[in-house]
């Protein structure tokens, strides 16, 4: 089964610094990943993500992800974060079930960024 | 409307009470998903339609969690006898398809139960 860990549960940053936020999944056969973000007091909202072809994604926020096959990591990137980028940030990977393809989610990683 | 809506979006009750959670995904969306989101937790799946049917209940904590979804649009989520556990944000998702490449999921702004 798959399966989605993101080791840092929070990550303060100070403003205009870069941040990493990692995300590592269980191997699959065919690997579908996708970044979620939930921004203070709003719904889920899909920040990248990653189905096939260039393993390098990019968000029109500045984010950036890369998929790594051999180190089965999708981290999340940011050269240098704004204080609206405080938020929740959900790695999610898809599950392929005998009926459906499944997305499951990591536990999640608390970004606040630091005046 | 353009996103998915749900109601209410607060939802404080006793104890022992049933509650139901509505959500109305987006238009032609043929696939829905409930979550729960717990305070200091990740999202913890529940159920998800395809259609009107539910091919996947796994993630029901009890019996008295149970979901419909009626013409292929509106989902209610009712919870009998709740109890303070239960308390959580409800999240209601929906996508255009199931297959991966439809899989974006576009999330409601949830319902926050809490049972006092």
């Amino acid at each position: 089964a798959q399966s989605v860990t993101q080791l840092d549960s929070q990550v303060p940053v100070f403003e205009e610094a870069p941040v990493e936020l990692r995300c590592n999944y269980s191997s699959s056969v065919s690997v579908y990943l996708f970044w979620y973000v939930q921004y203070p007091n709003q719904g889920l909202q899909l920040l990248l993500k990653y189905l096939s072809g260039s393993t390098l994604v990019e968000s029109i926020n500045g984010f950036e992800a890369e998929f790594n096959k051999s180190q089965t990591s999708f981290h999340l990137r940011k050269p240098s974060v704004h204080i609206s980028d405080t938020a929740e940030y959900f790695c999610a990977v898809i599950q392929e079930t005998t009926s459906y393809d499944k997305v499951i989610f990591g536990p999640g990683t608390s970004l606040s960024v630091i005046p | 409307g353009a996103g998915v809506s749900q109601s209410p979006s607060n939802k404080v009750t006793e104890k022992g009470k049933d509650v139901e959670l509505r959500c109305d995904p987006i238009s032609g969306h043929t696939a829905l998903y409930w979550y729960r989101q717990s305070l200091g937790q990740g999202l913890e799946f529940l159920i998800y339609f395809q259609g009107n049917s539910a091919p996947d209940k796994s993630g029901l904590p009890s019996d008295r969690f149970s979901a419909e979804r009626t013409g292929g649009s509106v989902s209610t989520l009712t919870i009998q006898r709740t109890q303070q556990e239960d308390s959580a944000v409800y999240l209601c998702a929906s996508s255009l398809g199931a297959g991966a490449w439809d899989l974006e999921q576009y999330f409601g702004p949830g319902t926050r139960l809490t049972v006092t």
